[in-house]
């Protein structure tokens, strides 16, 4: 059984369009997380939500809208699409909301915008 | 500068060989340390995670970390094949710190590592 799962795996699209990616978990956890992981695998924090509200929110574009319409899954919509937008994108989640619990990462989303 | 630093590498070292992946961090609030692994094409799974100063060791992996000089290794003992994969070191603040701290775990960019027969 998959803990934390993404579709799709790849996504490939021209500049200016809108996409989603969605994300599910059955671990019964919490709290989930989207991270971009960009070329030279530095791996970064955008989103978190915890039982459907957002508690954390990087600096990130607001063309990014994450959504969560229950616990156990959180969405990314991506307007406007830029070529800096590139990156594989992580899907994760935790137990709880505390920087202690382990945080169990999906596959990842390859986006690349042309 | 990044809050988290970490040599991106390459390693390449042969079957055997004690390898040390190493994180320096400039953030004193830091205080829960984890070392994920990453297979090509996958996401991160949890290695070694430790709170406090000192070592900590898991079959042939140690963790150690360095609180007075911000700085944090892993150690690979017997490395094999299998071991070959993206190594990230991450941290995050003690966790009844609350508030924007939750769940908030900052990364290095990771070393990669390939172990050759």
């Amino acid at each position: 059984d998959t803990a934390v799962s993404q579709t799709p795996k790849y996504l490939v699209t021209q500049m200016g369009n809108d996409k989603s990616i969605k994300c599910e978990q059955n671990l019964g956890h919490d709290t989930m997380y989207w991270y971009k992981q960009d070329s030279k695998k530095f791996l970064k924090i955008m989103f978190s939500y915890n039982n459907k509200e957002l508690i954390i929110n990087e600096t990130v574009p607001n063309r990014f809208s994450p959504k969560s319409p229950d616990k156990a899954h959180l969405n990314l919509h991506i307007n406007s699409l830029e070529l800096g937008d590139s990156a594989v994108y992580f899907c994760a989640s935790s137990p709880r909301k505390t920087s202690t619990d382990t945080q169990y990462f999906g596959p990842g989303t390859r986006l690349t915008v042309l | 500068q990044k809050e988290v630093e970490q040599d991106p590498g390459p390693l390449s070292v042969p079957e055997g060989a004690i390898v040390s992946l190493n994180c320096t961090y400039s953030n004193s609030a830091f205080q829960y340390f984890m070392w994920y692994r990453q297979y090509s094409r996958k996401g991160p799974e949890l290695l070694m995670y430790t709170y406090s100063s000192g070592n900590k060791e898991d079959g042939r992996f140690t963790a150690q970390v360095d609180k007075s000089s911000k700085y944090i290794s892993l150690f690979i003992r017997d490395s094999q094949p299998s071991d070959s994969a993206t190594y990230l070191c991450a941290m995050s603040p003690a966790p009844n710190a609350g508030g924007t701290s939750y769940g908030k775990l900052t990364f290095g960019q990771g070393t990669i590592l390939t172990v050759h027969p």
